[in-house]
């Protein structure tokens, strides 16, 4: 069964302070694995796809990183706009989160305060 | 607008009642799905469409029912819900099952009573 983790639960930074937020998986067959910002109130706002261990990308002040077990989203001097709940998923080649659908972790609540 | 509608957005319905939540999206994408949020957990598969075909029921209770009429469209019939059913429910859209991402529609926030 495909299992997502994501630390911390909450973090709170002042703006222009950077930080990482670790999202760890266990997957049979990685397809691809997920980032989401969501807003309260709000459905979750595509961010970034990675597909191989190694693979970056970046989006303005945010940038994924990959490995076998782990990815990271990096934020760089943030603003009070990037405080939202950030989720991590993958989607596996076996069941789990489904052949076609997506396993989630809790997510990170993040408050940057200005 | 992210090109994926949910109506309505909120709803509060009694454990008699029967509803219904819609979903569209017209950005040609072939796969649609249904997701529950509930409040300190992960999002939650329910449903998933594809090709107008449901190719996943997550155990899902009966009492949840989807129905997707062609690739634009999708609904979740609810009736004899129960207050733990009280949560977001998410739809979501993709070109292919899951391939690029999900365009996620902002969720019908339903509270059962």
């Amino acid at each position: 069964e495909d299992q997502v983790t994501q630390s911390p639960e909450a973090l709170r930074l002042q703006e222009g302070e950077s930080s990482s937020l670790n999202c760890s998986y266990t997957v049979s067959g990685l397809r691809g694995l997920f980032w989401y910002r969501q807003d309260p109130g709000k459905g979750p706002e595509f961010l970034f796809t990675l597909y191989s261990a190694g693979e970056e990308k970046e989006k303005e002040r945010l940038k994924a990183t990959l490995t076998k077990k782990e990815s990271f989203l990096h934020i760089t001097a943030p603003k009070p706009e990037d405080s939202a709940t950030y989720l991590c998923a993958v989607q596996g080649g076996e069941s789990g989160g489904g052949a076609d659908g997506l396993t989630f972790g809790k997510g990170t609540h993040l408050i940057i305060q200005p | 607008e992210t090109g994926v509608t949910q109506t309505p957005r909120h709803l509060v319905m009694g454990m008699t009642n029967k509803k219904s939540l819609k979903c569209e999206q017209h950005l040609g994408h072939n796969a649609m799905y249904w997701y529950k949020q509930s409040a300190k957990k992960p999002l939650e598969l329910m449903f998933v469409y594809n090709f107008k075909e449901q190719t996943e029921n997550n155990s899902v209770p009966s009492r949840f029912s989807p129905e997707c009429p062609n690739s634009s469209h999708l609904f979740l019939h609810l009736h004899t819900l129960q207050p733990e059913d009280s949560a977001l429910y998410l739809c979501a859209s993709s070109q292919e099952a899951g391939r690029y991402g999900y365009t996620f529609g902002s969720g019908t926030r339903l509270t059962v009573v």
